[in-house]
C-alpha cells in the first residue's frame, strides 16, 4: 500500500518556539493532504486541508497564522506550529490522498507527538 | 454539517464477537471508513463501504445502510491485540473531507 512518512515522531520544545512537522507521500503524488490533531483519548480533529500549489483551507476555530501549512510539491506538506504554547501539546497526524480524488482511503503518517514545556 | 456517533467504550472477551455501531448524518455521502488505532500510533485502515451491504475481510466485517445512516464493524474471534480504538469516518462529496467520529475504545479481556 501507499506510504506516508511523517517526522519528527516526537518533539519537545520550549514555549514560544516554532516547530515544523513534515509529511511526505513516498510512492504516490498527493494533491491533497490533511492535517489532524488528536488529544489524549479523543478522536482525530481535522485542522486543515492542504492543496498543492494553493493556500490551505482551515477548519473553523483553527488559527491559520498559528498553524502554517505549506504544500509546495505533490509529495510534501509541512505544518509549522508557531509560538508554541503548552496547550498546543498534542498528537499531530497527516494523511494523504492520491490524485484520483474522493472515495479513496486516506493513508496516514505515523504521527508527531508534540510536547511544549 | 456532519455528525457521527459511536459508543465511547466497549468491553468483550477473548474469542467472542463484538459489534461496534456508527450512525451518521451528512449530505453528499461518499463512503464510510473504519480505522483501528492503538494508543500513541496512527490509525490503520480496516474497511471502506460506499454501497449498502456487508463487506467481509477476514475476522473483520463492515456493514452499511445508507438509508438509515448506519454502519457497524463486526470483529470475530477476538484477540487481545484487538484492544484499540475503532474510528468511524465519513467522506462527503460536498466537503471532500474525511470527518471522524469520536472513536470507540474496545478492551478485550482474557
Amino acid at each position: 500500500g501507499a506510504v506516508v512518512s511523517q517526522h519528527p515522531s516526537w518533539v519537545i520544545c520550549k514555549s514560544g518556539t516554532s516547530v515544523k512537522i513534515e509529511c511526505r507521500s513516498l510512492d504516490f503524488q498527493a494533491t491533497t493532504m490533511f492535517w489532524y490533531r488528536q488529544f489524549p483519548k479523543q478522536s482525530l480533529m481535522l485542522m486543515a486541508t492542504s492543496n498543492e500549489g494553493s493556500k490551505a483551507t482551515y477548519e473553523q476555530g483553527v488559527e491559520k497564522d498559528k498553524f502554517l501549512i505549506n504544500h509546495a510539491s505533490l509529495t510534501l506538506s509541512t505544518l509549522t506550529v508557531t509560538s508554541a504554547h503548552p496547550e498546543d501539546s498534542s498528537f499531530y497526524i497527516c494523511s494523504a490522498r492520491g490524485a484520483a480524488g474522493g472515495g479513496e482511503k486516506l493513508f496516514f503518517g505515523s504521527g508527531t507527538q508534540l510536547s511544549v514545556l | 454539517g456532519q455528525n457521527i456517533d459511536q459508543p465511547t467504550e466497549m468491553t468483550a472477551t477473548e474469542g467472542a464477537i463484538v459489534q461496534i455501531n456508527c450512525t451518521y448524518q451528512t449530505s453528499g455521502f461518499n463512503g464510510l471508513f473504519w480505522y483501528q488505532q492503538h494508543a500513541g500510533e496512527a490509525p490503520t485502515f480496516l474497511s471502506y463501504n460506499v454501497l449498502d451491504g456487508l463487506e467481509e475481510k477476514g475476522r473483520f466485517s463492515s456493514f452499511l445502510s445508507r438509508s438509515k445512516g448506519y454502519s457497524y464493524l463486526l470483529l470475530k474471534e477476538l484477540q487481545m491485540k484487538d484492544s484499540a480504538s475503532y474510528l468511524c469516518a465519513v467522506n462527503s462529496y460536498n466537503t471532500d473531507k474525511l470527518i471522524f467520529g469520536t472513536g470507540t475504545r474496545l478492551q478485550v479481556f482474557p
